[in-house]
């Protein structure tokens, strides 16, 4: 089974302040790690994502994340927060034995990310 | 290159009645999941197909039901529409590879049961 936790559901930044949303995931099998944004009536926008490949991601906007295995974190960051960041973010989980898992992703309780003026 | 549409955007249904929501994946996706997506439960699995076959399946009951159609288009079915069905259902299409990959997402239906 995989699970992730969102450590804290808001987080309140300045403008031009450093972006630390937490994440942390279990899974039963090496997984495969997203963070997705979300707008207001929005869907979901992929940011990022971990396969296997450098455990240092770099997305999109500006945002990066990093693989732990030992802490079982997947933590994003950026390093300058800008007022278009405000939005909704989640972590995602799904496995990857023998791809048959990859239409199915089990997401954390999300982030409201404020960003003050 | 289209992304996942999804229609309609907004529905407002009576409880009892039934809903049909109709996803349309990116071209050349063959597997289309579907998510339920309330402010108390957050975002939750419904069910995937691939190549008309459904392969996974969340924690729901039988009154949710979907299909999936040879040119990959899916739609989803809620039969018995109940107060708490009321929420954002979010549609996504990937194409699976060995090399991993990622869920595209829909703007979603909206569906309101008063």
């Amino acid at each position: 089974a995989q699970s992730v936790t969102q450590l804290g559901s808001h987080v309140s930044v300045s403008e031009g302040a450093l972006v630390l949303l937490r994440c942390n995931y279990s899974s039963s099998v090496p997984p495969y790690l997203f963070w997705y944004v979300q707008y207001p009536n929005q869907g979901l926008q992929l940011l990022l994502k971990y396969t296997s490949a450098a455990t240092l991601v770099k997305g999109i906007n500006g945002f990066e994340a990093e693989f732990k295995k030992s802490e079982t974190s997947f933590h994003l960051t950026k390093p300058s927060a800008h007022m278009s960041d405000a939005a909704e973010y989640f972590c995602a989980v799904t496995g990857n034995a023998g791809g048959t898992s990859y239409g199915k992703l089990t997401f954390g309780q999300g982030t409201i990310l404020t960003v003050h003026p | 290159k289209a992304g996942v549409t999804q229609t309609p955007r907004y529905l407002i249904k009576t409880r009892g009645q039934q809903v049909t929501l109709s996803c349309s994946p990116i071209s050349g996706h063959r597997s289309v999941s579907w998510y339920q997506q309330t402010p108390g439960q957050g975002l939750q699995f419904l069910f995937e197909y691939f190549s008309e076959t459904q392969r996974n399946k969340g924690n729901f009951p039988g009154r949710f039901s979907g299909r999936q159609f040879s040119n990959s288009r899916s739609e989803m079915n809620v039969s018995t529409l109940e107060l708490g069905d009321s929420a954002l259902y979010l549609c996504a299409s990937s194409s699976p590879t060995l090399g991993g990959t990622e869920a595209f997402f829909g703007q979603g239906t909206r569906l309101t049961v008063v």
